[in-house]
């Protein structure tokens, strides 16, 4: 059973556009939602995270949107550049217990 | 000030062997999380771990896994008796002491295991 579910998968973009990626999550109590991305080869690195308290989260051309009545969370990558080019996972986790549930990644592909 | 530091960075063991993947935290964090991933998945939680402490192991096979964190030195994940399913990337996260709950997880470069 997949607590968090992403999509799409694989998404392509043009340069300057706007690249959006949505998560779903089941358990209502996760209060921390973190966006990661990762590089072939690399380990994951952190991007932008949210708690429940706010409905969006902006930091430069990154911003994640939250409902939490929809228990659905979104990233949006503004002026999507070839360097963003990379795979996000979407995690979610839980009050003092601290692991994270991830997301299956979604491979992003940013056309010059 | 370095960031989460793995070693090795790729590790090839034949089937029956160990294998012991390092990995040191960041300055100032005393708490520790394993994950794996496998090609084309997001990582799968292990185990989490404070200085001398497991905490949270609920993703830990019951065999053959073991991990540790002692006062002095590096974390430890140890894999006995590898098999070809084992192989995989293990990543090391760490998080300072002084966040809440849920606090920000700092991610090292990872551990190619391949297992032959």
């Amino acid at each position: 059973q997949q607590q968090v579910k992403q999509s799409p998968q694989s998404l392509i973009v043009q340069k300057g556009g706007i690249s959006i990626i949505n998560c779903a999550y089941e358990n209502t109590a996760f209060d921390y939602f973190p966006w990661y991305q990762q590089f072939p080869g690399k380990g994951p690195a952190l991007l932008i995270a949210i708690r429940p308290d706010v409905s969006e989260k902006k930091e430069g051309r990154f911003t994640i949107s939250f409902n939490k009545s929809a228990k659905q969370f979104s990233l949006h990558i503004m002026d999507s550049q070839p360097g963003d080019s990379a795979t996000y996972f979407c995690a979610a986790g839980a009050g003092n217990n601290r692991k994270l549930i991830w997301g299956l990644g979604t491979s992003l592909a940013v056309n010059p | 000030n370095a960031g989460v530091m793995q070693n090795p960075r790729h590790l090839v063991r034949r089937r029956g062997q160990e294998a012991r993947l390092r990995c040191s935290p960041m300055k100032g964090h005393s708490h520790v999380y394993w994950y794996r991933q496998l090609p084309e998945e997001g990582l799968k939680f292990m185990v989490y771990l404070q200085k001398e402490n497991i905490i949270d192991e609920s993703g830990m096979p019951k065999e053959r896994f073991s991990a540790e964190f002692p006062k002095e030195g590096p974390s430890i994940l140890r894999i006995q008796q590898v098999v070809r399913g084992d192989s995989a990337a293990y990543f090391c996260a760490s998080s300072p002491t002084h966040t809440g709950p849920s606090g920000e997880q700092y991610f090292g470069p990872g551990t190619r295991l391949t297992v032959t």
